[in-house]
């Protein structure tokens, strides 16, 4: 089944403690991204990746590190979370930036305490 | 840079009734998509709209685009309360390599 899957889905985590959320999709599609949703803001773009060891910030990177060293896998690192990362995150993909549409994962809850 | 807006933020109407949600955006785009959320799931598409004047309709939804006025529209005919949702315009910025999102708009239909 064609899908993007992140892990894991929920997790509670202490201020300062490092963390990855994994994201992977299983369609060979080029381009991947992060996104953050929070109350009344609706998704906000933290980095995308355009194809292997090629990414770009989005419109909050701060605080967040990616790497893209598999075309398959996206991971968001927190090096240091801290409680303003309290949110609800989303991966997704397609094909290529030109294509129309994309697909999202099932959202990873994060609580920074 | 591109600010999307939407709105209403919240709607509450009644099963059987017509309504239409707005969604601004502030600078030139060729795509504008809708989505659709369920409480505590992902993002589902609905349209995909590419050119101006594009109008797209699924069941009892409608979404049209006016480029030049940088509006589109999500037009919910004879609602019912399955359509209780949130539901979110998104618009491709920098040659699609960003996605600006809208606030969203809570939809609760009441029977």
């Amino acid at each position: 089944e064609a899908q993007v899957t992140q892990n894991p889905r929920y997790l509670i985590t202490v201020t300062g403690k490092k963390l990855t959320v994994t994201c992977s999709q299983n369609m060979n599609h080029e381009y991947m991204s992060w996104y953050r949703q929070d109350p009344g803001l609706g998704l906000r773009q933290i980095y995308y990746s355009m194809n292997v060891e090629v990414t770009d910030k989005g419109d909050v990177p701060e605080g967040y590190k990616v790497s893209r060293k598999e075309k398959r896998n996206f991971p968001l690192i927190l090096e240091s979370p801290s409680p303003n990362q309290t949110s609800l995150y989303f991966c997704a993909s397609r094909p290529r930036v030109s294509y129309n549409e994309q697909f999202f994962g099932p959202g990873t809850r994060l609580t920074v305490l | 840079e591109l600010k999307v807006e939407q709105n209403p933020l919240f709607l509450s109407m009644q099963e059987g009734k017509n309504y239409t949600i707005y969604c601004n955006y502030s600078t030139t785009s060729d795509r504008l998509y809708w989505y659709r959320q369920d409480p505590g799931k992902s993002l589902e598409s609905l349209f995909v709209l590419l050119s101006n004047g594009a109008v797209k309709q699924e069941g009892r939804l409608m979404a049209s685009l006016d480029t030049k006025a940088r509006l589109s529209t999500l037009h919910i005919t004879a609602a019912v309360h399955d359509l209780s949702a949130t539901y979110f315009c998104a618009v491709d910025h920098q040659g699609a390599q960003k996605l600006v999102f809208g606030q969203g708009t809570r939809l609760t239909i009441n029977p």
